[in-house]
């Protein structure tokens, strides 16, 4: 079945640290790949999303994701975060083009302390 | 940019009763609405999608009679729990669309429902 895979359930850093959350999704022949954050008390924003092209993606607010198609995975990075980067950060992925249903990852959920 | 509002963002109801969340698209026209449910620690789950003015459609294993989808206009759909039991507790999200295309789609800020 198509899934995605988030690794960490909950990340804990300090500000400056740097950032990088695993995103896994099962073979399923042409994919699409986005990033959404969901702010406490907020709704889901996209970060970042991969359709084709270059496969560093670069987001908004600093974030960027690597595709890597090999490895099946679609890693979130910033290189310092910040105390408002404390959010909750979903993977998501369609199959088949941009008409086919998000599939989302569990969620990670990252504390940044001041 | 474009906004989605959902409505209430919390809601706590008595079991056996219906309870409606409504999802409003405030600055654009919304030919299409999905609705998402989102277990404790798990993921969001597509519950159905909703096209303005024809029937929902629902994913397998969502029960169409007890989730009442209804998208009377551009700017509106309404997710209507009925008869809700304890095990339908859980947090709702709406999406919108200005096409049938999802990933294109804007969030509202999500609906907890709590049935005691």
């Amino acid at each position: 079945a198509q899934s995605v895979s988030q690794h960490n359930h909950h990340v804990i850093l300090s500000e400056a640290a740097s950032l990088e959350l695993g995103c896994n999704y099962s073979y399923g022949g042409t994919v699409n790949l986005f990033w959404y954050v969901q702010y406490p008390g907020q709704h889901l924003q996209l970060l970042l999303k991969y359709f084709s092209g270059d496969p560093l993606v670069k987001g908004i607010k600093g974030f960027e994701a690597e595709f890597i198609k090999s490895k099946f995975s679609f890693n979130l990075r910033k290189p310092s975060v910040q105390w408002s980067d404390t959010a909750e950060y979903f993977c998501a992925v369609t199959y088949g083009g941009s008409q086919g249903n998000l599939i989302f990852g569990k969620g990670t959920k990252l504390s940044v302390k001041p | 940019g474009a906004v989605v509002s959902q409505h209430p963002s919390r809601v706590i109801c008595k079991s056996g009763t219906s309870v409606k969340i409504e999802c409003r698209s405030l600055d654009f026209q919304a030919t299409t609405m999905f609705w998402y449910r989102q277990f404790p620690k798990q993921s969001l789950m597509l519950m159905a999608t909703s096209n303005e003015g024809s029937k929902a459609t629902y994913e397998q294993g969502v029960e169409k009679d007890k989730f009442l989808i209804n998208h009377a206009s551009l700017t509106l759909s309404t997710l209507t729990v009925t008869s809700a039991h304890p095990e339908d507790s859980s947090f709702y999200i709406c999406s919108a669309s200005r096409d049938r295309i999802n990933t294109e789609a804007f969030f509202g800020q999500g609906t907890r429902l709590t049935v005691v």
